[in-house]
């Protein structure tokens, strides 16, 4: 089955600075690639996705890049906020959508 | 639009007792939904895919006799954990397929489960 795996675990910025989260897969079969942010006791919300027709993708300050040959895919934040801090979930998955692989998260700390 | 609701959003119950929860979308119709369990800190772990009239598919490792699914309509997921014990204690999400122009899951709110 599939395997992703994220990076980093942890990762704390100054607020305004740019923030760069890793996720690499293994199934070459996926080819959609969603990214979740969650805070705290609440529900992953969709942020960005991105499938494999596309190697980038942009809305505002959040971006995500595909690299299907290498089997990895990442998400960028930039001019970060405060409100920015939260885990961050990447998955994959197979165009029929039965089933998300999610990476382990990563806590995302803004500091003010 | 794409909104997932769960109830409850919070279960605290005694060991042995088995506990529902509702996984419904409100504003679509999801032939296919997914039940996910999150521990503090973790990610979210697939359990099982629930079908709508048909079985339930579920995940290695996943007890289907201990964590049953029932997805009647089409707007209606249901998990019922069995004979609850403390290490069911956690976060039990849900999710719904929408098809169309931005197909994806979207996710429900959360059960949190505590058994004593």
């Amino acid at each position: 089955g599939e395997n992703v795996e994220q990076h980093p675990s942890t990762l704390s910025v100054q607020e305004g600075d740019s923030a760069v989260i890793k996720c690499t897969y293994s199934d070459s079969a996926s080819n959609y690639f969603p990214w979740y942010k969650q805070e705290l006791g609440k529900r992953p919300q969709l942020i960005i996705d991105i499938r494999s027709n596309v190697g980038e993708k942009k809305d505002q300050r959040i971006a995500v890049t595909l690299n299907k040959t290498a089997k990895h895919f990442s998400l960028h934040i930039t001019e970060t906020q405060p409100e920015d801090s939260a885990v961050y979930f990447c998955a994959a998955s197979t165009n029929n959508f039965n089933k998300f692989y999610f990476g382990s998260g990563t806590k995302l700390n803004v500091k003010p | 639009g794409a909104v997932v609701s769960q109830h409850p959003s919070w279960v605290i119950c005694k060991s042995g007792t088995s506990v529902k929860i509702e996984c419904r979308s409100l504003d679509f119709q999801a032939t296919t939904m997914f039940w996910y369990r999150q521990f503090p800190k973790q990610s979210l772990m697939l359990m099982a895919t629930s079908n709508e009239g048909s079985k339930a598919t579920y995940e290695q490792g996943v007890e289907k006799d201990k964590f049953l699914i029932n997805h009647a309509s089409l707007t209606l997921s249901t998990l019922t954990v069995t004979s609850a014990h403390p290490e069911d204690s956690s976060f039990y999400i849900c999710s719904a397929h929408r098809g169309g122009k931005q197909e994806t899951q979207y996710f429900g709110p959360g059960t949190r489960l505590l058994v004593l």
